[in-house]
């Protein structure tokens, strides 16, 4: 089955900086990568997807990256905002059964 | 209204009693998911339906764990026999029936058993 990895667990980063965060998948068949930021006391929120025809995708402060030869995609957050805080999930799809990297906590330091 | 509803938000209950936790999924959304999510952890895949085929278990941890979907919409989870290990947040999820659609996520309910 599939395996998707995450790094970094947790991330801290200073008000305006960027942040990055990375995942590996290991099924080549997996053709959609959505991203979802998770609130305290929240369920996981979509924030941005990409399909596997298209390597990079942008909506305003937030970026993903895609490379399916090295089967890596990546999601950045510019000019982040504390309001960026929260724990951020990154997951591989193929067909209809989706797989979770564990997370990354983020931390906007004001 | 528009997103996924479960309930209860919150449940506490005594070891060895059964639970039953509730999700109403999208309008329309033909799939419906659901993950366990124990404190600062990942999202552990428990079971999937898709519209009147059979659904996938393959990710329930034992069988004090059920659930059923009736009529292609509203769906119970229900742990028989609660242990304290059962404690975490529950989450539900549904899609719509195309592929490479996004999963809206409930916020959960969860579970504390004392």
């Amino acid at each position: 089955g599939e395996n998707v990895e995450q790094h970094p667990s947790t991330l801290s980063v200073q008000e305006g900086d960027s942040a990055v965060i990375k995942c590996t998948y290991s099924d080549s068949a997996s053709n959609y990568f959505p991203w979802y930021k998770q609130e305290l006391g929240k369920g996981p929120q979509l924030i941005i997807d990409i399909r596997s025809n298209v390597g990079e995708k942008k909506d305003q402060r937030i970026a993903v990256t895609l490379n399916k030869t090295a089967k890596h995609f990546s999601l950045h957050i510019t000019e982040t905002q504390p309001e960026d805080s929260a724990v951020y999930f990154c997951a591989a799809s193929a067909g209809n059964q989706f797989y979770f990297g564990t997370g990354t906590s983020l931390t906007v330091i004001p | 209204g528009a997103g996924v509803s479960q309930s209860p938000s919150n449940k506490v209950t005594e070891k060895g009693k059964d639970v039953e936790l509730r999700c109403d999924p999208i309008s329309g959304h033909t799939a419906l998911y659901w993950y366990r999510q124990s404190l600062g952890q990942g999202l552990e895949f428990l079971i999937y339906f898709q519209g009147n085929s059979a659904p996938d278990k393959s990710g329930l941890p034992s069988d004090r764990f059920s659930a059923e979907r009736t009529g292609g919409s509203v769906s119970t989870l229900t742990i028989q026999r609660t242990q304290q290990e059962d404690s975490a947040v529950y989450l539900c999820a549904s899609s719509s029936v195309v592929v490479g659609s996004p999963l809206h996520f409930g916020n959960g309910t969860r579970l504390t058993v004392t």
